[in-house]
């Protein structure tokens, strides 16, 4: 069984329209993760949420936004796509730890390419 | 803030050398740091990594690092490389109270040559 999936693993779009990413974790984890790597496979981290709640809200703009519906679940989604949002997207998950930042899981990946 | 420097974007290695590949954190307090490995068109996989205690770490495949404050390193060594090892290495470091947030060394390319 898959850890961390993600949906879809490929998506080409044009620039202007809207999309969304689905991730779901099966490993019972309370924290989960947005991850951006570029075209250089610098990765960065975008946002985090526990339990629901956002915890971590990088300088991301806000044309991205990130919706947990339950613990398992974190999708991201995208409004008004740009060029530059052109990356692969990893989502991630993780135990909650009382403040130690624990290891994290991630999925495959989406690669989002805008044309 | 914290950061993680990897100096080397690219190493190639022959099968059946050994290696090590370079990790440099800079962070006040207690850093907690991990080694992942991506595979070409995969997620990242977790190799090892160090909270406390010993300062050399075992983990999967064979990897090791070692953790040395007095040089902010934590540096990753195989003693002998497989043409499977080929990847993409990060190193990445954590502070406490920080939403498990990470933050990723810009990776180190790994090319094994038979």
């Amino acid at each position: 069984d898959t850890a961390v999936s993600q949906t879809p693993k490929y998506l080409v779009t044009q620039m202007g329209n809207d999309k969304s990413i689905k991730c779901e974790q099966n490993l019972g984890h309370d924290t989960m993760y947005w991850y951006k790597q570029d075209s250089k496979k610098f990765l960065k981290i975008m946002f985090s949420y526990n339990n629901k709640e956002l915890i971590i809200n990088e300088t991301v703009p806000n044309r991205f936004s990130p919706k947990s519906p339950d613990k398992a679940h974190l999708n991201l989604h995208i409004n008004s796509l740009e060029l530059g949002d052109s990356a692969v997207y990893f989502c991630a998950s993780s135990q909650g730890s009382g403040g130690r930042p624990l290891e994290q899981y991630f999925g495959p990946g989406t690669r989002l390419t805008v044309t | 803030a914290q950061s993680v420097t990897q100096p080397d974007i690219h190493i190639t290695v022959s099968e059946g050398a050994s290696l090590e590949l370079r990790c440099n954190y800079s962070y006040g307090a207690t850093p907690y740091l991990f080694w992942y490995v991506q595979s070409p068109g995969q997620g990242l996989q977790l190799l090892l990594k160090y909270f406390s205690g010993d300062t050399l770490v075992q983990g999967i495949k064979g990897f090791e690092a070692e953790f040395k404050r007095s040089q902010s390193s934590f540096n990753l060594r195989k003693p002998s490389v497989h043409w499977s090892d080929a990847a993409e290495y990060f190193c990445a470091v954590g502070a406490f109270n920080q939403g498990g947030k990470l933050i990723f060394g810009q990776g180190t390319e790994l090319s094994v040559k038979p």
